[in-house]
């Protein structure tokens, strides 16, 4: 079985400074990792997901995350946010099965 | 905008009612999922239909009931619910090609249906 933990329920931080939102994963299987970003009473949007090979994943919106096995940890960076990425951000793991299991989330507010 | 599309955007229904709610997606997406989102939780999985038959029943109660008439459509039909099921339903696909490895395949979500039961 696969589960998600993200250690922040809120993360504050100011327009233009970076930003990290830890996501710590486990699992018995090899397993592949998302991040999802849902704006008020939107849908979720990918941001970007990794499957293998390079560790350091490329998403939308600048933003960017590292797969550390050993550490089993996928967080997600951002070098400079913007008002516009205030929302909630959810790591998500999936085994080879149809289950996507989502962590309980981060609220980004990001404050001019 | 979502390529996956998902109507009513809002639905107020009585506890007596029957409603469906409905998704539709045109990507070639043989995996359809229903998830129901409460406030300021993540999104739950109620079912998974994979290549229109029903794959995960996540011990849903009996006044959920999911149809999948074809690849591209799912719905969700409504029947003597409880104020405790208002939440956001969420439908999503994903490529899942026979063959491929599943877990690969993103999930793509709509914007979902705002249920309320009243």
């Amino acid at each position: 079985a696969q589960s998600v933990t993200q250690l922040d329920s809120q993360v504050p931080v100011f327009e233009e400074a970076p930003v990290e939102l830890r996501c710590n994963y486990s699992s018995s299987v090899s397993v592949y990792l998302f991040w999802y970003v849902q704006y008020p009473n939107q849908g979720l949007q990918l941001l970007l997901k990794y499957l293998s090979g390079s560790t350091l994943v490329k998403g939308i919106n600048g933003f960017e995350a590292e797969f550390n096995k050993s550490q089993t940890s996928f967080h997600l960076r951002k070098p400079s946010v913007h008002i516009s990425d205030t929302a909630e951000y959810f790591c998500a793991v999936r085994g080879n099965t149809d289950k996507l299991i989502f962590g309980t989330g981060t609220r980004l507010q990001v404050f001019p | 905008d979502t390529e996956v599309t998902q109507t009513p955007k809002h639905l107020v229904m009585g506890m007596t009612n029957k409603k469906s709610l409905k998704c539709e997606q045109h990507m070639g997406h043989r995996a359809m999922y229903w998830y129901k989102q409460k406030a300021k939780k993540p999104p739950e999985l109620m079912f998974v239909y994979s290549y229109e038959k029903l794959s995960i029943n996540e011990s849903v109660p009996s006044r959920f009931s999911p149809e999948c008439p074809n690849s591209s459509l799912l719905n969700l039909h409504l029947h003597a619910l409880q104020p405790e099921d208002s939440a956001l339903y969420l439908c999503a696909s994903s490529q899942d090609k026979k063959g491929l490895t599943l877990g690969a395949s993103p999930l793509h979500f709509g914007n979902g249906t705002r249920l309320t039961v009243t």
